[in-house]
C-alpha cells in the first residue's frame, strides 16, 4: 500500500540534543498523528493534529500540521535514552464510519550518552 | 483509558494448525482494526470494523478471517498459514467525536508460522 515519506530514516544522536523529523504527502489528510513503538510492542500515540497549521505539544515533543495539509513534523527537545525506538508518522482520513492510515516509513531513533 | 488489549502475546503454530488472535477494548470505541506488520516496516491496514460490521477488507487472502462478536471485541481466525505470514498482528480500535478520531493501539501478538 501507499507509505509517506518520512525523513530521516534513521539518527544517531546524544543525550540532550534536539530532534526533527518530518512527513510529506503527494494527498490531503485530515488528520496527521505521531506514534513511536519499541521492539515487539504496539505503537503508542504521541501527538494528534487535526487542523491544518495547528501546532501542538506534549512535554518534550511538539508537531505541527503543515498548511497544505501534506506535511507534518515532529520535534524532541532535550532527548534522552528513553526516547530510543521507532517514531511513525501517520495521515488519517475519516470515510463513512471509520477512519484510514497511512503510515510514514519509520524513523529509527538512537541516543547515545 | 485507552487501553487495547490482546491475547496471545505470542503464538507458534504449523501450516495446518486453526488459531485465533483475540482483541479486546472497553473505551466504547464503535470502530476496531486489524493491522499486519513486518520488521522495519510500518503496519499494513488488513481489515476494519464500525459498528462491528466489516466495512474494509484490504484484499486479504482468505486463510484470514476476522470476526467481531459485539462492540467490546475483534477475533482474527487463522487456518492453513504460509511461513511468510509470520509477522506482528497489531489491534487499534477509534471513536469519532466531532469528525476527530484517533487509533489506539494494542500491544500486538508475535505470530510464527513454522
Amino acid at each position: 500500500g501507499q507509505q509517506l515519506n518520512q525523513s530521516p530514516q534513521s539518527m544517531f544522536i546524544q543525550e540532550g540534543e534536539d530532534v526533527s523529523m518530518n512527513c510529506t504527502s503527494s494527498s490531503i489528510f485530515n488528520t496527521w498523528l505521531w506514534y513511536k513503538q519499541d521492539p515487539g510492542e504496539g505503537p503508542v500515540l504521541l501527538i494528534a493534529l487535526y487542523k491544518a497549521g495547528e501546532l501542538t505539544s506534549n512535554g518534550r515533543l511538539t508537531a505541527q500540521f503543515g498548511i497544505t495539509r501534506k506535511d507534518s513534523f515532529l520535534n524532541i527537545s532535550a532527548s534522552i535514552p528513553s526516547d530510543v525506538g521507532i517514531y511513525f508518522c501517520a495521515g488519517q482520513l475519516i470515510t463513512g464510519t471509520a477512519s484510514k492510515l497511512t503510515f510514514g516509513t519509520g524513523t529509527r531513533l538512537q541516543v547515545t550518552l | 483509558d485507552t487501553e487495547v488489549t490482546q491475547t496471545p502475546k505470542h503464538l507458534v503454530m504449523g501450516m495446518t494448525n486453526k488459531k485465533s488472535l483475540k482483541c479486546e477494548q472497553h473505551m466504547g470505541h464503535r470502530a476496531m482494526y486489524w493491522y499486519k506488520q513486518k520488521a522495519k516496516k510500518p503496519p499494513e491496514l488488513m481489515f476494519v470494523y464500525s459498528y462491528e460490521k466489516l466495512s474494509i477488507n484490504e484484499s486479504v487472502p482468505s486463510r484470514f478471517s476476522p470476526e467481531c462478536p459485539n462492540s467490546s471485541l475483534l477475533n482474527l481466525h487463522l487456518h492453513a498459514l504460509q511461513p511468510e505470514d509470520s509477522a506482528l498482528y497489531l489491534c487499534a480500535s477509534s471513536r469519532r467525536e466531532r469528525m476527530r478520531e484517533t487509533q489506539y493501539f494494542g500491544p500486538g501478538t508475535r505470530l510464527l508460522v513454522l
